[in-house]
């Protein structure tokens, strides 16, 4: 079931602008990932963050995560048309190991 | 690099009709899941299978589809009968959880429109 919730659920900004999407979960989590799914494909994993990691950096992406709030950041800098995508956060339950999904937030870059 | 195998990639149907997907993981990924992806939803499990065993099929409705991976490789999702609600992306992935990290590695999917 789906208990991660993201938002927006949909952002459009220009080219070279930051896109930031959050992503907010209910239990206590192992870690917290990433994924990008551009349409009609499967998702790629982008990013993991565990528990005990406050920040972390890959390429132009930077996600944080605010476990005293259950709630997680994706940031991506000087956003390209090629970031066009919907991106999902998926957190790893500690209790039974499960993968819970957000509903994921639908980007598109402005050329 | 390696990839999540997928087929068919595209299946058009009429309702009452029986359907195929076809999955091979990453070699050595012992674990294996099955997603079904409503557009603009995220990802709805339905399957997982650690090895050849089923760890989790709660979510699967067995009146009509079924899973297998006999050899604990690569895996089989039917659905007999289709029906009009079942139009969706079905999506495959595998992990592996020696890492403990869990990440999952998705095939490119499989879309079925049910007419």
């Amino acid at each position: 079931s789906q208990q991660g919730e993201e938002d927006p659920q949909a952002l459009s900004i220009q080219e070279g602008e930051n896109a930031t999407m959050n992503c907010s979960y209910k239990t206590s989590i192992n870690n917290l990932q990433w994924y990008r799914q551009n349409s009609g494909r499967g998702l790629v994993h982008l990013i993991l963050i565990r528990s005990n990691e406050r920040e972390k950096h890959s390429g132009r992406l930077r996600v944080t995560l605010d476990t005293s709030k259950k709630s997680s950041s994706l940031l991506i800098t000087a956003s390209r048309a090629a970031d066009t995508a919907s991106y999902f956060c998926a957190t790893l339950r500690d209790s039974n190991y499960q993968l819970i999904w957000g509903a994921g937030t639908k980007l598109i870059i402005k050329p | 690099e390696a990839e999540v195998a997928q087929s068919p990639r595209y299946k058009i149907t009429e309702k009452s009709q029986a359907v195929a997907f076809w999955c091979d993981p990453i070699s050595g990924h012992a674990t294996l899941y099955w997603y079904r992806q409503i557009l603009g939803q995220g990802p709805e499990l339905l399957v997982q299978f650690q090895d050849e065993s089923v760890v989790d099929d709660s979510q699967l409705p067995k009146d009509r589809f079924s899973a297998e991976r006999l050899k604990g490789v690569d895996s089989t999702l039917k659905i007999q009968p289709a029906e009009l609600g079942d139009s969706a992306m079905y999506l495959c992935a595998s992990s592996s959880l020696r890492s403990g990290a869990n990440v999952l590695t998705f095939g490119a999917g499989s879309r079925l429109t049910v007419l």
